[in-house]
């Protein structure tokens, strides 16, 4: 089974603050992706890597940055924290087009 | 550019009644189509999947058929129980070369004994 770990499961920060959260997948997917997941939005996609140094924008980049130095780890960086920004997050791999995804369990960051 | 429309919830259900839950999509070319389910304090995870038209995925006694002719993938389940509870999200899968997957916003499931 594909195992995708998130390194927290809630994170309190202040306005301002740098953020950092990570994934990582233990099956050699080229695939990787952070969402949020908003009440009534549904997950909107923030970013996505197909390889290692690659990175693609989703449907709301801004604010976001992110960073795949190697393959089974992608993080997701929060530059200046804002209120706005407090969501759950969720990290996903797959292996290419069309196959499944495999989630973590999902980060609640709120930002005070 | 794609997109996902479930019905909104939540859906309230007594235990052993039938479910559907709506969705249907738009998209170009040929996607492929999935039902996720989340349950409390957990990540998403597949419940089903569809690739081609007139498919029919299915599992756990969960059961959604893939129609092009009217683009939707409704989500039925003949006899809910109270371990069910959740939120369902259907999603489709662009077949370009581009990697998105579109959800849609999630119909939360309440079966009450």
């Amino acid at each position: 089974d594909v195992k995708v770990t998130q390194s927290s499961r809630y994170l309190v920060k202040r306005t301002g603050e740098k953020v950092f959260l990570e994934c990582v997948q233990d099956m050699d997917h080229e695939n990787m992706f952070w969402y949020r997941q908003d009440p009534g939005l549904g997950l909107r996609l923030i970013y996505f890597s197909y390889d290692v140094k690659m990175k693609e924008k989703g449907d709301i980049p801004e604010g976001y940055s992110v960073s795949r130095e190697k393959k089974e780890r992608f993080s997701l960086i929060l530059e200046s924290a804002s209120t706005n920004q407090t969501s759950m997050y969720l990290c996903a791999t797959n292996r290419g087009v069309g196959s499944p995804l495999h989630f973590g369990n999902g980060t609640r960051l709120t930002v005070t | 550019g794609d997109s996902v429309t479930q019905m909104e919830g939540p859906v309230t259900l007594s235990e052993e009644a039938f479910l559907t839950i709506n969705c249907t999509y738009t998209a170009t070319g040929y996607p492929s189509l999935f039902w996720y389910v989340q349950y409390p304090g957990e990540g998403l995870q597949l419940l089903l999947k569809a690739t081609k038209a007139d498919d029919k995925g299915s599992n756990k006694g969960f059961e959604a058929t893939y129609r092009k002719e009217t683009t939707s993938f409704h989500l039925e389940k003949g006899s809910v129980q109270v371990s069910d509870s959740a939120v369902y999200f259907c999603a489709l899968s662009d077949s370009g070369g581009y990697q998105k997957v579109t959800f849609g916003t999630g119909t939360k499931l309440q079966v009450i004994p």
